[in-house]
C-alpha cells in the first residue's frame, strides 16, 4: 500500500525558517510534489523533486532522499500569508493503472505568528 | 478561463439523491483528474482522463460513482444514491500530458463542497 506521513500542525514566527518533513512508503516512486492550500481554496503547486537533492525556488526549497523515503519543504523569511496547509504528494508508479495519480499526505497546517 | 473551474461551489442534498459535479479544465490540458478530500484526510484519487485513452477508474470507491469527459474539455462526476459518507470536497485538477514527463504539475480547481443530509 501507499503511506505518506507529515506532521499535522506546526507553528513558526514571522521572519523565521521552518522545515516541514514528509516520509513516504510507496510501491514505486516517480516524483514528489509539494502543494500549498489556503483554507477553502485550491491546492497550488510549489515544487517537484524526482532526483535526490535540493531544489530551490525563491523562499521555498524542497529536498528529497529516495533511499530514505524522505522529503522536506523549507520555507525561509516566513510571512503571515504563508499560513496554510502544505501537502506532500507522491507519484508512485511508472506505468499502468494509477500511474499518473498523486497519493497525498494529510497535510501540515502551518500557522505563522507575529 | 485562466484556471480550473468547478461548479457548483457548494451542494447540499438529501441522502439517496443523485448529484452531478462539473469541471472545466485549463485550455490545452489533456489530462484531467478527480480527487476527494474528506475532513481531516488527504486527497484521495478517484479517476484520471488523458486524451482519448480509456480513463483510469482505479480510485472510484463504488459503482455509485462515475465520470465522463468529452474529448479534452469538460468533465462531470456523478454520484448516484448519495450517502452521508460521500460528504467531502471534490477537487478537479488538470495538467499537460504527463505520459512524457512526470514533472507536469496538476493544477487544481477550488472544489465542490458536497454535504449529504
Amino acid at each position: 500500500g501507499q503511506n505518506i506521513d507529515q506532521p499535522t500542525e506546526m507553528t513558526a514566527t514571522e521572519g523565521a525558517i521552518v522545515q516541514i518533513n514528509c516520509t513516504y512508503q510507496t510501491s514505486g516512486f516517480n516524483g514528489l510534489f509539494w502543494y500549498q492550500q489556503h483554507a477553502g481554496e485550491a491546492p497550488t503547486f510549489l515544487s517537484y523533486n524526482v532526483l535526490d537533492g535540493l531544489e530551490e525556488k525563491g523562499r521555498f526549497s524542497s529536498f528529497l532522499s529516495r533511499s530514505k523515503g524522505y522529503s522536506y519543504l523549507l520555507l525561509k523569511e516566513l510571512q503571515m500569508k504563508d499560513s496554510a496547509s502544505y501537502l506532500c504528494a507522491v507519484r508512485a508508479a511508472y506505468s499502468g493503472a494509477g500511474s499518473y495519480q498523486l497519493t497525498f499526505g494529510k497535510g501540515t497546517k502551518l500557522s505563522v505568528i507575529p | 478561463g485562466a484556471g480550473v473551474s468547478q461548479s457548483p461551489s457548494n451542494k447540499v442534498t438529501e441522502k439517496g439523491k443523485d448529484v452531478e459535479l462539473r469541471c472545466d479544465p485549463i485550455s490545452g490540458h489533456t489530462a484531467l483528474y478527480w480527487y476527494r478530500q474528506r475532513l481531516g484526510q488527504g486527497l484521495e484519487f478517484l479517476i484520471y482522463f488523458q486524451g482519448n485513452s480509456a480513463p483510469d477508474k482505479s480510485g472510484l470507491p463504488s459503482d455509485r460513482f462515475s465520470a465522463e469527459r468529452t474529448g479534452e474539455s469538460v468533465s462531470t462526476l456523478t454520484i448516484q444514491r448519495t450517502q452521508q459518507e460521500d460528504s467531502a470536497v471534490y477537487l478537479c485538477a488538470s495538467s499537460l500530458d504527463p505520459t512524457g514527463y512526470s514533472n507536469q504539475p496538476q493544477h487544481f480547481g477550488d472544489g465542490t463542497r458536497l454535504s449529504i443530509l
